[in-house]
């Protein structure tokens, strides 16, 4: 059982289009963290949230972390075709950097 | 400031074998952690270095072990490949102060 669930697990659509992806648990996370992964290469961060309720915009990528800190949302707003990529929810619940990975988002857009 | 090195970037290894992968984590980062991302399990956390003594550890049997020397650099290493192990291995570093990891580029290993 994933201790993060993460949905939808694929995703194709049209550039343009609006996307959100959910990252859930049942348990709290101190932080959570989103990263984008290209074929071959390793995850790169794109956001940390800490406190719960907090919302980070990052142009046209909007992150939210839930008020109890069990769930994280990732929203693009007119996704471009270089936002294809894995995506990967990321949180971190006891001492030490031990991160618990979402099994991911393949995100396709398509021109 | 340059990033996660790691190397070497690619290694094909066969059944039995055993085999050391490297990282150099970002100057100034004392924690070096271990993951290993395969097609059916996703991104597993193997086990993680602060200050050349293991902080943390996942669930992978005793074949798969790690070090970090003085200098934070840090090697993994795993005895009697299966052909299981095949995957990508990946480093990140961490300043010690927060949860932000950074990843190197990973290794991919692949055990015929």
């Amino acid at each position: 059982t994933q201790l993060l669930e993460q949905s939808p697990q694929f995703l194709s659509i049209q550039e343009g289009e609006n996307l959100t992806v959910y990252c859930n648990s049942s348990s709290v996370f101190s932080s959570l963290q989103w990263y984008r992964q290209e074929p071959g290469e390793g995850p790169v961060l794109l956001v940390t949230v800490v406190t719960g309720g907090e919302v980070k915009k990052l142009k046209r990528l909007t992150f939210q972390f839930g008020d109890a800190r069990k769930d994280s949302s990732l929203h693009i707003t007119a996704a471009q075709t270089g936002d294809t990529g894995l995506y990967l929810c990321a949180g971190s619940m006891e001492y030490g950097n031990k991160l618990v990975f979402g099994a991911g988002t393949i995100l396709r857009v398509k021109s | 400031k340059a990033g996660v090195t790691q190397t070497p970037r690619y290694l094909i290894k066969t059944r039995g074998q055993q085999v050391t992968l490297s990282c150099s984590p970002i100057s100034g980062h004392r924690s070096v952690s271990w993951y290993q991302q395969t097609p059916g399990q996703g991104l597993q956390f193997l086990f993680e270095y602060f200050s050349e003594t293991q902080r943390n550890k996942g669930n992978f049997p005793g074949r798969f072990s790690g070090r970090q020397f003085s200098n934070s650099r840090s090697e993994m290493n795993v005895s009697t490949l299966e052909l299981g192990d095949s995957a990508l291995y990946l480093c990140a570093s961490n300043a010690g102060g927060t949860d932000t990891q950074y990843f190197g580029p990973g290794t991919r290993l692949t055990v015929l």
